[in-house]
C-alpha cells in the first residue's frame, strides 16, 4: 500500500523565486491538504485540494497556490519566495473532505537565502 | 477560535516505563475530533491515535491510549512500556469546524519532545 510521497526532499532557493512541490497522496486517497511547519512549530494548513478544486484555504497570502491533477496528485507552488517562507511543507492526503483522517508525506525542506 | 494547547516543550522517560503527554483544546463547537502524531527527526507526521467529541470509550491503539476528558476539555496522550524508538516530536491536533461544513483541516499545538532514556 502506496503511501504519500513528496518530490524533492530537500530545496533551496533564493529570495523572489518561484518553487513547486509536489505530491502523490495514499492509494485509495482523493484528497490532499498541505501544511507549513516552520522551526519548532506545529504545522499551518495552507489549502485543501478535493476533486480539483481548492475547497478550503487557510491565513496564506496568495503567493501560496496549488493544483490538483485528476490523478490526485498536487502541486503547491510558491512566488516570490521571502526569506520566511524557509519551513518544512507537508502534504497529507485522505478519503473524502468529511473530517477523515490525514496521512502525511514525508514533507520538503526548502531554504530560502 | 480553535485552539490546541500542548504545555511540555520536553519530557523524558525510561524505556519501559508509561508517559503521559498533556493536550488541552478550546473549542465552542460540540462536534470535533482529536488527533495524535508522532514526527521524528525524519520530518513525516505519523497518525497515532483518534478520538471524536461524541465516542464514548477512550481510543486505544496498541501501546497508544487517550486519555478524553471532555468536561476538562483535555485529551492527553499515554504511551505505555516506552521504547527507544518512541523518541520524537508528538502532536496533538484538532479537527477544525467550519461554516462550510465538514472539514479535515487540523489544528496542531506547538508539539512536546519525548526522549526515552535506556
Amino acid at each position: 500500500d502506496a503511501g504519500v510521497t513528496q518530490s524533492p526532499t530537500h530545496l533551496i532557493k533564493t529570495r523572489g523565486q518561484q518553487v513547486t512541490l509536489r505530491c502523490s497522496p495514499k492509494s485509495g486517497h482523493d484528497t490532499v491538504s498541505w501544511y507549513q511547519q516552520a522551526l519548532g512549530q506545529g504545522p499551518q494548513f495552507i489549502f485543501q485540494y478535493y476533486e480539483e478544486e481548492e475547497r478550503q484555504r487557510g491565513n496564506f497570502p496568495d503567493r501560496f497556490s496549488g493544483h490538483q491533477f485528476p490523478n490526485y496528485s498536487s502541486e503547491l507552488n510558491v512566488n516570490a519566495l521571502l526569506l520566511g517562507d524557509s519551513a518544512l511543507y507537508l502534504c497529507a492526503s485522505s478519503l473524502g473532505t468529511q473530517g477523515e483522517t490525514q496521512y502525511f508525506g514525508p514533507g520538503t525542506r526548502l531554504l530560502v537565502l | 477560535a480553535q485552539k490546541i494547547t500542548q504545555t511540555q516543550p520536553g519530557m523524558f522517560v525510561q524505556e519501559k516505563e508509561a508517559v503521559t503527554l498533556d493536550c488541552t483544546y478550546d473549542t465552542s463547537d460540540p462536534s470535533y475530533g482529536l488527533f495524535w502524531y508522532k514526527q521524528p527527526s525524519s520530518g513525516e507526521m505519523i497518525f497515532l491515535i483518534y478520538q471524536g467529541s461524541y465516542d464514548q470509550q477512550n481510543a486505544t491503539e496498541g501501546r497508544y491510549s487517550l486519555n478524553f476528558q471532555k468536561a476538562r476539555k483535555s485529551a492527553n496522550l499515554v504511551i505505555s512500556a516506552s521504547q527507544l524508538g518512541d523518541s520524537a516530536m508528538y502532536f496533538c491536533a484538532m479537527r477544525e469546524a467550519w461554516s462550510g461544513g465538514a472539514t479535515n483541516k487540523l489544528i496542531f499545538g506547538t508539539g512536546t519532545l519525548l526522549a526515552v532514556q535506556p
